[in-house]
């Protein structure tokens, strides 16, 4: 079963825009993971927001954490068309694993 | 730092055949996980080893799927027999150890199977 579910399914946007997508989950957790996935390749790990945080910056990333409504958004600033890809939201399951949402679909027009 | 190495790239098969798929985790990283990535939805889970023992693989359809993980380095995916509905991205993943929730994973570049 999915714990997180990303929202929206897909986001379109100009390059230079800032891009937002967010993600709800179901249990508790210790901390929530956003990972990125160019069409074609595996995921990468961008960021880990431990349950004690409620915010916190990479580069051009922003996640925050809002334990009480079991939510996450990332964002994105100035967006560049290399930007485009899939975007999941992570938590762990009762075994210790990981599990995956269903992703927002970024798309970046230059 | 090498990634992680998955082959083949893409297979195609016809169904109640059998395929296999290969995967060499990070050096050094003693968790290895099988996901399997349907399009447009996110990973999921099939199985996770901890060195060469399996730690879950709940999610795994054992009737058709068998995965193994000799010496703890490692490890192979089977279908047999492949079904349309197993087309998909395989993934395979790694990380340093088990149980540690800020463990953060590595994925390889996945094995895209279609199933005619």
């Amino acid at each position: 079963s999915q714990q997180g579910e990303e929202d929206p399914q897909a986001l379109s946007i100009q390059e230079g825009e800032n891009a937002t997508m967010n993600c709800s989950y179901k249990t508790s957790i210790n901390n929530l993971q956003w990972y990125r996935q160019n069409s074609g390749r595996g995921l990468v790990h961008l960021i880990l927001i431990r349950s004690n945080e409620r915010e916190k910056h990479s580069g051009r990333l922003r996640v925050t954490l809002d334990t009480s409504k079991k939510s996450s958004s990332l964002l994105i600033t100035a967006s560049r068309a290399a930007d485009t890809a899939s975007y999941f939201c992570a938590t762990r399951g009762s075994q210790g694993n990981l599990i995956f949402g269903k992703g927002t679909k970024l798309s970046v027009k230059p | 730092e090498a990634g992680v190495a998955q082959s083949p790239r893409y297979k195609i098969i016809e169904k109640r055949q059998s395929v296999a798929f290969w995967c060499n985790p990070i050096s050094g990283h003693a968790t290895l996980y099988w996901y399997q990535q349907i399009l447009g939805q996110g990973p999921k889970l099939l199985i996770q080893f901890q060195n060469n023992g399996v730690v879950d693989d709940s999610q795994l359809p054992k009737d058709r799927f068998s995965a193994e993980r000799l010496k703890g380095v490692d490890s192979t995916l089977k279908i047999q027999p492949a079904k349309l509905e197993d087309s998909a991205v395989y993934l395979c993943a790694s990380s340093r150890m088990w149980g540690a929730t800020n463990e953060k994973l590595f994925f390889g570049s996945g094995t895209q199977l279609s199933v005619l």
